[in-house]
C-alpha cells in the first residue's frame, strides 16, 4: 500500500519562503512529484525528483530523501497567486501507471 | 500541446439518469486515467487505460463504466449514481513507461440529485 502525509494547511506572507513536507510509507516508487491545484482548477505539474537531492525550478524547489522517507516542496518569494493546494505524488514501482497523491496542503499567502 | 480536454464542465443528473463524461488528448500519450476528487481531498485513482486496454480498476462500483474508443479518447459512462458520487471527475494522461508526469484536464463537476 501507500500513504503520503502532508500538513493540511500552511499560512505565510508575500515574499516569504515556505516549505511543504511530504512523509511517505510506500512499498516502492519511481520518484516523487509535486502538483499545484488552484480552487476550481485542475492539478498542474510543478516538480519531480527521481533521485535523492534538490531539484530547482525557478522559485520552486523540491527535495527527496528516500532513506528518510521524506520530501518537501520549497516555495521562495511567495506571491499571492501561489495560494493553492499542493500535492505530493508517487508513481508506483509495481505498476508504473499508478500515480497516487498525498493528502494535500492548502497554502494561504497573505499580504 | 499539453492539453487534456474534458466535457461537459458541469453536469447535474438524477439518480436514474444515464450520462457520459468525455476526455480527449492529442499528446500521443498511451496511458489515460480517471480520477475522482471530493472537496478538500486529493485526487483518488479510479481507472487506468494503457494502450487502450483497461489495466487498473481500483474497485470502482459498476455504476461507473469506463471506455477507451481509441488512443486519444476516454469516456466515463454513468448510470444509477448516488448523491455521494457528486464530485470533480478528472481525466489525465501520461506517456506510460517513460512518463513521470501526468497531465490533467480541467475536470467535470458532477452533481447527482
Amino acid at each position: 500500500g501507500q500513504s503520503l502525509e502532508q500538513p493540511s494547511e500552511v499560512t505565510a506572507v508575500e515574499g516569504a519562503i515556505v516549505q511543504i513536507n511530504c512523509t511517505y510509507q510506500t512499498s516502492g516508487f519511481y520518484g516523487l512529484s509535486w502538483y499545484q491545484q488552484h480552487d476550481g482548477g485542475a492539478p498542474t505539474f510543478l516538480s519531480y525528483n527521481a533521485l535523492d537531492g534538490l531539484e530547482e525550478t525557478g522559485r520552486f524547489s523540491s527535495f527527496l530523501s528516500r532513506s528518510d522517507s521524506y520530501g518537501y516542496l520549497l516555495l521562495q518569494e511567495l506571491q499571492m497567486k501561489d495560494s493553492a493546494s499542493y500535492f505530493c505524488a508517487v508513481r508506483r514501482l509495481d505498476n508504473f501507471n499508478k500515480f497516487y497523491f498525498g493528502s494535500g496542503t492548502k497554502l494561504n499567502v497573505k499580504p | 500541446d499539453t492539453e487534456v480536454t474534458q466535457t461537459p464542465k458541469h453536469l447535474v443528473m438524477g439518480m436514474t439518469n444515464k450520462k457520459s463524461l468525455k476526455c480527449e488528448q492529442h499528446m500521443g500519450h498511451r496511458a489515460m486515467y480517471w480520477y475522482k476528487q471530493k472537496a478538500k481531498k486529493p485526487p483518488e485513482l479510479m481507472f487506468v487505460y494503457s494502450y487502450e486496454k483497461l489495466s487498473i480498476n481500483e474497485s470502482v462500483p459498476s455504476r461507473f463504466s469506463p471506455e477507451c474508443p481509441n488512443s486519444s479518447l476516454l469516456n466515463l459512462h454513468l448510470h444509477a449514481l448516488q448523491p455521494e458520487d457528486s464530485a470533480l471527475y478528472l481525466c489525465a494522461s501520461s506517456q506510460g513507461v517513460s512518463g513521470n508526469t501526468i497531465y490533467f484536464g480541467e475536470g467535470s463537476w458532477l452533481t447527482v440529485v
